[in-house]
């Protein structure tokens, strides 16, 4: 069955510094991934999605994430955080192809930002 | 930039009680869902509608629950009879046609079963 993990539950980092967040998943074939964040008490937004071609994705507010296939991982990067990017980060999977599948989502990194 | 909106934003209901949270999905979306995550956990899918028909249903999506698009533009999830451990935030997405799976979430809604 599809699953997603992500290792490290809270993470703090400078005003400045760079960020990894990581990201293993499982699946059988190629999966589409996805970064989303959720700020308190708001909703989900997504940041990036990798469906197929370039394994580096872009996203918004600076993030980027790269696909490794041989390491079943998507982590998300920034190379420089900002305190308004203090959130907590889902990555999920799609549990399949057609429009109508679930996404499955990782237990979320939570990230605080040190001034 | 068209957006999933959801009522209402709270809702604090007594066990026992009857329930309807309500979406409006994007308006040309034809995919929806509903996922909820308790307080500290990871979001979990719930269920899934498409063709006016569940596409598919989670195991925590269980007789209690029932979901119907009663007009064009609403979206709604029922919980017949809540328990405390339904207390979550709800939230309601929609993806398009060729989608493949890239789903918009609405804020959600925090149901407090007390």
């Amino acid at each position: 069955a599809q699953s997603v993990t992500q290792p490290d539950i809270h993470i703090t980092v400078s005003e400045g510094a760079s960020l990894e967040l990581r990201c293993n998943y499982s699946y059988g074939a190629t999966p589409y991934l996805f970064w989303y964040v959720q700020s308190p008490g708001q909703g989900l937004q997504l940041l990036l999605k990798y469906f197929s071609g370039d394994t580096l994705v872009q996203g918004i507010k600076g993030f980027e994430a790269e696909f490794k296939r041989s390491q079943s991982s998507f982590n998300l990067r920034k190379p420089s955080v900002h305190w308004s990017d203090a959130a907590e980060y889902f990555c999920a999977v799609g549990a399949g192809y057609s429009s109508a599948s679930k996404i499955i989502f990782g237990s979320g990194t939570r990230l605080s930002i040190r001034p | 930039e068209p957006e999933v909106t959801q009522t209402p934003s709270h809702q604090v209901t007594q066990m026992g009680q009857e329930v309807i949270l309500r979406c409006v999905p994007i308006s040309n979306h034809l995919y929806f869902y509903w996922y909820r995550q308790i307080l500290g956990q990871k979001v979990e899918f719930l269920v899934s509608f498409y063709n006016n028909e569940i596409s598919e249903k989670s195991e925590i999506f269980d007789d209690q629950f029932s979901v119907e698009r009663p007009d064009g533009s609403n979206f709604t999830l029922k919980i017949r009879s809540t328990k405390l451990e339904d207390s979550a935030m709800y939230f309601c997405a929609s993806s398009g046609q060729g989608s493949a799976g890239e789903q918009y979430f609405g804020p959600g809604t925090r149901l407090t079963v007390t």
